[in-house]
């Protein structure tokens, strides 16, 4: 059965610091897709970044990279430079490829101090 | 472009009540998909629709029904509302198979409340 996980139920960290939310995932295709979104507390969905599992090289979007590790099966988001707007639920999302069914992992509640 | 968008944005229902939650998309998506969010469960989806006419469903299907007449429109409907589906309900929407990058487009959201 396919599943993501994420074990951070919340995290802090400074200003200008980075930041590592963890998301794993398990599942037996060998092509899928990765997504994280963030959710802020006026809470619409925002998508932040998308890594294909044959993709070589770790997706980046501005400040926002993704550690991946597939042998490990992790994907990781990485936030650098955090600012207080970065304060929001982060969302890991999976979609295998061909069975247009997205799962979600619970989700990392971030706050960032000023 | 509105993008994807839902109403109404807040519901309160009595047990047994039935409704239809609207949804509607003019990005030409072939993809739509309606989620419920509950504390601590992270979003879970509920039916999908990869195109007018066809629809499938989800990881909690039950109490549900979809139809999809259209490209534009995935209205998800209550038939006898009960208690557990008090939830936040996201639509969303995604180009589909051809492109790789499939990342989903969100509605707004519906906050419905069940007494």
């Amino acid at each position: 059965a396919q599943k993501i996980t994420q074990t951070q139920p919340g995290m802090f960290v400074q200003e200008k610091e980075a930041v590592t939310l963890d998301c794993t995932y398990d599942t037996s295709d060998p092509s899928y897709g990765l997504f994280w979104y963030k959710q802020p507390s006026s809470g619409e969905m925002i998508f932040l970044i998308y890594q294909g599992s044959y993709d070589q090289q770790n997706a980046t979007e501005g400040r926002y990279s993704l550690n991946f590790q597939k042998a490990r099966k992790s994907a990781n988001l990485v936030i650098s430079a955090s600012q207080l707007g970065d304060s929001a639920m982060y969302f890991c999302a999976m979609e295998s490829s061909g069975t247009y069914k997205y799962i979600f992992g619970t989700g990392t509640r971030l706050k960032v101090l000023a | 472009n509105a993008g994807v968008t839902q109403t109404p944005k807040f519901q309160v229902l009595k047990t047994g009540q039935s409704m239809t939650l609207q949804c509607a998309q003019d990005m030409n998506h072939e993809y739509m998909s309606w989620y419920r969010q509950d504390p601590g469960m992270g979003l879970r989806l509920i039916h999908y629709s990869v195109g007018a006419g066809i629809t499938d469903q989800g990881e909690v299907p039950n109490g549900y029904n979809v139809s999809r007449s259209t490209t534009e429109d995935f209205p998800l409907r209550l038939l006898s509302a009960a208690p557990s589906q008090t939830s936040v309900y996201f639509c969303a929407s995604s180009y589909g198979r051809e492109v790789a990058r499939n990342e989903q487009f969100f509605g707004p959201g519906t906050r419905l409340t069940v007494l």
